[in-house]
């Protein structure tokens, strides 16, 4: 069964570092997000991504953020200027059509701000 | 803003019976609602889908219900099995929009 994955599945970086996040979605997929968790919080989205472009995003998704579809098949999110609040797992997902609302996660990456 | 109440931080039960899991929402309208399994360190794993014209879903010993009315979702799992312990979370969604999760509630199911 397709899977979405992510690399790498810990990150360790200091503050004011860039970092770049990896997803690889489902194959057949055409929506794509990014989502943080907080140790021991909700799941926040942070944005979502269709037809090469920003659909969305949240408040959270400043200009220290960004994403890319490099190639057909790598979603990566880049964060500039890394702070130590940004700590978090970051969880890509995909959602194969406009029709399906169902989202399938990857199994993220934990990244660690110090 | 909206707001995603699961009704408590953690359920326990005793294998066989019944979890019955509850998600209650505010300044929202949403055109379903979804329900994902979160173990600890992985990402969410899609369980269910109703969308707002439904009032029951079910997939094998899962059932959800969706009351817009209430504003309230319950999510059941018949036969609980020690392998259910896990997080449950309910995410709100309406079309082409991204998903509002709830903090999610943790059963332990023993045995």
């Amino acid at each position: 069964e397709p899977e979405v994955t992510q690399t790498p599945s810990h990150q360790v970086t200091q503050m004011g570092q860039e970092v770049i996040l990896r997803c690889v979605p489902i194959s057949n997929h055409l929506y794509f997000y990014w989502y943080r968790q907080i140790l021991g919080q909700k799941v926040e989205f942070l944005v979502s991504f269709y037809n090469n472009e920003i659909s969305e995003k949240s408040e959270i998704f400043d200009d220290q953020f960004s994403v890319e579809r490099p190639d057909g098949s790598n979603f990566t999110l880049k964060i500039r200027s890394t702070k130590l609040e940004d700590s978090a797992m970051y969880f890509c997902a995909s959602r194969r059509s406009a029709l399906t609302y169902e989202q399938y996660f990857g199994p993220g990456t934990r990244l660690t701000v110090t | 803003s909206q707001k995603i109440e699961q009704n408590s931080e953690a359920l326990n039960i005793q294998e066989g019976k019944t979890a019955t899991l509850t998600c209650n929402y505010t300044n929202y309208s949403p055109a379903y609602l979804q329900w994902y399994r979160q173990d600890p360190g992985r990402g969410p794993v899609f369980l269910l889908l109703i969308r707002e014209n439904e009032k029951e879903k079910r997939k094998e010993r899962l059932k959800v219900t969706f009351d817009t009315t209430l504003k309230q979702s319950l999510f059941h799992i018949t036969a609980s099995q020690p392998a259910d312990s896990a997080t449950y979370l309910c995410a709100l969604g309406q079309a082409g929009t991204a998903l509002i999760f709830g903090k999610g509630t943790t059963l332990s199911v023993s045995s």
